[in-house]
């Protein structure tokens, strides 16, 4: 299974909204997606599983949804620190992630 | 805070090994699967393998099976990474990373900062 990010690169300012996207290239049943963040020089932290769950800690402006072939990440109102690079994963069968969508500040 | 620490990377020769550790502090680590993962440099993460919680099970992505083998000492809490057979693509920083207590192909929620494998002559 190859997922695909999309945008590959997003240029926002602080307030915008940002939604990126995760597309898987065939159905698998009981799969997952998850939604990481990474900072340069970081690991990945993980923001999103179960597709729609916040992991402890994350504010609420971090919000997952999907089905089917299809995730996404939506960031409400973009706070400086949420510039970083986010990955998606697909879990449950089998276990891969996306090549990453690039938040950058305009 | 759960905290995993990772060691253990440098510079090796092709068709060299290396080995991997990873110590883990401050959770139950005899009760979790336990994953690696790498990340060559501008690339997304690539899962390479997932040890079960008492070392009984273990599954590899197919760009390392054959070659890397983990496993883990409960008594130390440490996971380890035996690398053989390095070529140039095995490049990357390589992390280790807390899983589920049940399920091996799961998210991971607890993330060390990885250690850096160069693969050259």
């Amino acid at each position: 299974i190859v997922l695909t990010q999309s945008p590959g690169t997003l240029s926002l300012s602080p307030g915008d909204r940002a939604t990126l996207s995760c597309k898987a290239s065939q159905s698998v049943g009981n799969t997952y997606s998850a939604w990481y963040q990474q900072k340069p020089g970081q690991a990945p932290r993980l923001l999103i599983h179960s597709t729609s769950k916040r992991a402890t800690g994350i504010p609420d402006r971090f919000s997952g949804s999907g089905s089917g072939t299809d995730s996404t990440l939506t960031i409400t109102r973009l706070e400086p620190e949420d510039f970083a690079v986010y990955y998606c994963q697909l879990y449950g069968t089998s276990l891969t992630f996306g090549g990453g969508s690039k938040v950058e500040m305009k | 805070q759960a905290n995993l620490v990772e060691s253990g990377g440098g510079v090796v020769q092709p068709g060299g090994s290396l080995r991997l550790s990873c110590a883990a502090s401050t959770f139950s680590f005899s009760s979790y699967t336990m994953h690696w993962v790498r990340q060559a440099p501008g690339k997304g993460p690539e899962w390479l393998a997932v040890i079960s919680y008492d070392g009984g099970d273990r599954y590899y992505g197919d760009s390392v099976e054959g070659r890397f083998t983990v496993s883990r000492d409960n008594s130390k809490n440490v996971v380890y990474l035996q690398m053989d057979s390095l070529r140039g693509d095995d490049t990357a920083v390589y992390y280790c990373a807390r899983g589920d207590v049940y399920y091996y192909y799961h998210y991971m929620d607890v993330w060390g900062k990885g250690t850096a494998v160069t693969v050259s002559s």
